[in-house]
Order: structure tokens, then C-alpha cells, then sequence
């Protein structure tokens, strides 16, 4: 089984300054990794994917994320927020080869950009 | 529009009142699953389904159902609520079930509250 650590669950930053959420996992098997967004009362949305390949990852939005294997990590980063980045940001992860094609969550991060 | 739907969006129900929340989605998706978010726990996986009559438990099964008769339908099924399964629900469908990873879409989501 997989499972993954959101490190920071509250993660407060003022407007312009760079952000960092971190996010590590844990599994036996090559995984694929994933951030979703959720923007107050709204679902799910999927903002970046690390499938394969390059192991830097972005999204139209101006995030991105690393994947680091021997960190087991897949920190997010953006290095300007602006205040509509304000969300809960979660931390998915996959195994591959997984016949479930089940999605294990970290517990979320809530960014708050203040003005 | 590709979508995942849910109804209700919002429910308010008392102890012991059986209840169902629909899941459609017009996607031909064969892979269905439904979640659980609760704050600070992320969310948690209740029941999925790989087709049509083939579901499995999750990782907080108990207290709930499902039944997949159809493969663009999923309902959840709470036989006897309690208010422990006060929670945010999503509904999510992806295609194939196995193999190459596909995104998965969730729907929007039900607010239930059991008094």
C-alpha cells in the first residue's frame, strides 16, 4: 500500500511571496504522483501529475513540483502567489502496475495568501 | 460536458434514516469510487468499483453500501446514518480500471449532516 505525509497543514503567506508545500510519500512500488486543488465549495480539480519522464512538473497556473525518489518527495512550489491561489492543496499518490488504480491522499495543506 | 454528478448536494438527516446519494457520470468510465473528506483527515477512500457488479471495499467501508448496476451509475448507500458519517462526499470515475493511468474526475460533492 501507499500512503503520503502532507506536512504543513495550514500554510499562511502573504501575496507575492513564494510558497512551498511539502509532501512526502511512502510505498513498495513505483508510484505515480499527484496535486489536487480544491477551491472553497468547489471539488476536486486536478493541478499537476508526475507520470514519468522529466521529473519537474507544472501547471498552467505558474505552480510546479519535483519529483524526488530518494526523498521520496513531491514538494509544490510557486514562486509568486496571488491571493485566488487560496485553497486546500492535496497530495495524491498511485502505484504503478496497481490493478485498483487507487488514489491514497495526504490529510491537505490550506494556503492562505493574504493581501 | 464530460462530468461526474451527484445528488444531493446538500442533505441534512436525522439518526437512523436510510439514505442514498447518486453518482453519474456520462464518460463511459469503467472505474468508480466513492470518498470521504473529513478536516485534518484528507480524503479516504469508501467503496469502488472496477465495472458493472464488481465492487470492493475501501479503507472506511463500514456503515455504507453500493451497488453498480449500471456502468455510468454508483450510488452510496447509508442504511442507518449515524453522525459520525457527518462528511463531504465525492463521487469519482476514471477509465480503464487497470492498465495506463488516466486521470480521474470527481464529482462536486455532497455535504452531509446527520443529527
Amino acid at each position: 500500500a501507499q500512503s503520503v505525509t502532507q506536512l504543513d497543514s495550514q500554510v499562511p503567506v502573504f501575496e507575492e511571496a513564494p510558497v512551498e508545500l511539502r509532501c512526502n510519500y511512502s510505498s513498495s512500488v513505483s508510484v505515480y504522483l499527484f496535486w489536487y486543488v480544491q477551491y472553497p465549495n468547489q471539488g476536486l480539480q486536478l493541478l499537476l501529475k508526475y507520470l514519468s519522464g522529466s521529473t519537474l512538473v507544472k501547471s498552467i497556473n505558474g505552480f510546479e513540483a519535483e519529483f524526488n525518489k530518494s526523498q521520496t518527495s513531491f514538494h509544490l512550489r510557486k514562486p509568486s502567489v496571488h491571493i485566488s491561489d487560496t485553497a486546500e492543496y492535496f497530495c495524491a499518490v498511485s502505484g504503478r502496475g496497481s490493478t485498483l488504480g487507487r488514489l491514497y491522499f495526504g490529510r491537505g495543506t490550506q494556503l492562505t495568501v493574504w493581501p | 460536458e464530460a462530468q461526474v454528478t451527484q445528488n444531493p448536494r446538500y442533505l441534512i438527516t436525522v439518526t437512523g434514516k436510510k439514505l442514498t446519494v447518486t453518482c453519474s457520470q456520462n464518460m463511459n468510465h469503467e472505474y468508480m469510487s466513492w470518498y470521504r473528506q473529513d478536516p485534518g483527515l484528507g480524503l479516504r477512500q469508501i467503496y469502488y468499483s472496477m465495472n458493472v457488479e464488481v465492487t470492493d471495499k475501501g479503507d472506511v467501508p463500514e456503515g455504507y453500501k453500493v451497488s453498480r448496476k449500471e456502468k455510468r451509475n454508483f450510488p452510496l448507500i447509508l442504511e442507518s446514518p449515524s453522525p459520525n458519517q457527518t462528511s463531504l462526499y465525492f463521487c469519482a470515475s476514471r477509465t480503464p480500471a487497470t492498465g495506463v493511468y488516466n486521470e480521474q474526475f470527481f464529482g462536486p460533492g455532497t455535504r452531509l449532516t446527520v443529527l
